[in-house]
């Protein structure tokens, strides 16, 4: 599984956009990318997933480049309950869903 | 819906004792696994499942057994255990298949003195 890259933190405003960039510059045409959260010391929480194009959910939008070596994640309307560390996976098609690697996310704090 | 449950919540544990952290699921999920996390790290995985009756190893295996005897359940053994061993633990499953969602378990602490 290609191995990604995120910055440790940011922090993003109350009510305004969060984007929480990932590189993976070493993807395969094969693999996923996936969003996870985690707040506190929480079980991570699935967010969104995609392959090539962009994907939208209830809880975010996930923007993949178009050579599939970076991608953002947008929160739209940051709240205070958003304060968590976001983990950016990529996951060969073919592989275990179980066999997920995280690194260490990236800590985005919402504030007031 | 109980999804995933892990027990206990926190446990200590004196070097060389022997313990089983459990972890089951009531949603039928084939595939279930096991991560440890350290302060200010990420989610290592110790070991997975792919169904019953079939294990493997993940990143950090070492001190840890587990067994899937039934699609419900994969307890995790640690056979003696080590203060390298303090950390949080997190059982998570999922369905085989396109959507990607592992479902936690609300996470085990713990401290190995």
């Amino acid at each position: 599984d290609a191995k990604t890259t995120q910055p440790p933190s940011m922090d993003c405003a109350e009510g305004r956009a969060a984007n929480l960039p990932c590189n993976h510059s070493t993807i395969s045409g094969n693999e996923y990318v996936y969003w996870y959260r985690q707040i506190h010391s929480q079980g991570p929480q699935y967010i969104i997933h995609g392959l090539k194009n962009n994907e939208t959910n209830e809880m975010a939008s996930l923007i993949i480049t178009e050579d599939r070596k970076s991608s953002t994640l947008i929160l739209p309307h940051a709240t205070l309950r958003d304060t968590a560390v976001y983990y950016c996976i990529v996951r060969f098609r073919g592989s275990t869903l179980g066999r997920l690697y995280f690194g260490r996310g990236t800590q985005l704090t919402v504030w007031p | 819906n109980a999804g995933v449950t892990q027990t206990p919540k926190f446990q200590v544990l004196k070097t060389g004792q022997s313990m089983t952290l459990q972890c089951a699921q009531d949603m039928n999920h084939e595939y279930m696994s096991w991560y440890r996390q350290d302060p200010g790290m990420g989610l290592r995985l110790i070991h997975y499942s792919v169904g019953a009756g079939i294990t493997d190893q993940g990143e950090v295996p070492n001190g840890y057994n587990v067994s899937r005897s039934t699609t419900e359940d994969f307890p995790l053994r640690l056979l003696s255990a080590a203060p390298s061993q303090t950390s949080v633990y997190f059982c998570a499953s999922s369905f085989e298949g396109t959507t990607g969602e592992l479902f936690f378990g609300e996470g085990s602490r713990l401290t190995v003195l």
